[in-house]
């Protein structure tokens, strides 16, 4: 399967800890983004990249989140000090940098903060 | 600030029968359309986009730039129809602003 691959695909934690989420896009695409998606709501913008720059931030992403993709390619997500209202699942997606709106989505991982 | 709007998160018809999913969008400039599908168990995915003027599994949209709308209808709809589908739109080319999504069951 040569998509966009997320890991891990499922975390429980406890609130206040940290948790980490790993994606993996398309080979050749340069651009990498991240959404959030809570129950019965579209995905929302959390923040993407253009190969290793971090080009947009929504306000949604608070200073407990971070995102980094060091080489432009994998990247991670993390949550420092976790709260309930963090628990949804995070989707990741990665395109080409060809302005087609065309975005390619992993199967997500989603978090439960307990 | 640019947003979409899916007012029936739930739409229900007979196979066979014609459907519309609307949305509706708000932005001050000229923005792309685009419908992303979801089925069961699989990931979120394009169906189609305004410019490219296609129909995809019999699926087709319109920009309706006087009334800010982009609405997806299908003359019969197919059981394999049921799904999630979500309008996004996008000002420039790079992140999407989704709907909340409406969810198309197809009865047989």
């Amino acid at each position: 399967d040569t998509g966009v691959s997320q890991d891990p695909r499922h975390k429980i934690t406890k609130r206040g800890q940290n948790v980490t989420f790993r994606c993996d896009p398309i080979s050749e695409h340069n651009r990498l983004y991240w959404y959030r998606q809570t129950l019965g709501q579209g995905p929302e913008f959390l923040t993407y990249f253009q190969n290793e720059a971090q080009l947009e931030k929504s306000r949604l992403l608070s200073d407990r989140f971070s995102a980094e993709r060091p080489k432009g390619s994998f990247s991670t997500l993390e949550i420092q000090r976790t709260e309930q209202g963090d628990s949804a699942m995070y989707l990741c997606a990665s395109s080409k940098n060809s302005n087609t709106g065309e975005l390619f989505f992993g199967e997500g991982s989603r978090l439960t903060v307990l | 600030a640019q947003r979409v709007t899916q007012p029936e998160k739930l739409l229900s018809v007979f196979k066979g029968a014609p459907v519309e999913l609307k949305c509706n969008y708000s932005y001050s400039g000229s923005p792309e359309l685009f419908w992303y599908v979801q089925y069961s168990r699989q990931r979120l995915q394009l169906l189609l986009r305004h410019i490219s003027r296609e129909s995809i599994k019999g699926f087709t949209a319109d920009l309706n730039k006087g009334e800010t709308s982009f609405h997806l209808k299908k003359p019969f709809a197919q059981e394999e129809d049921s799904a999630m589908y979500y309008c996004a739109l996008t000002p420039s080319g790079s992140r999407l602003t989704f709907g909340e999504g409406t969810q198309l069951t197809v009865n047989p």
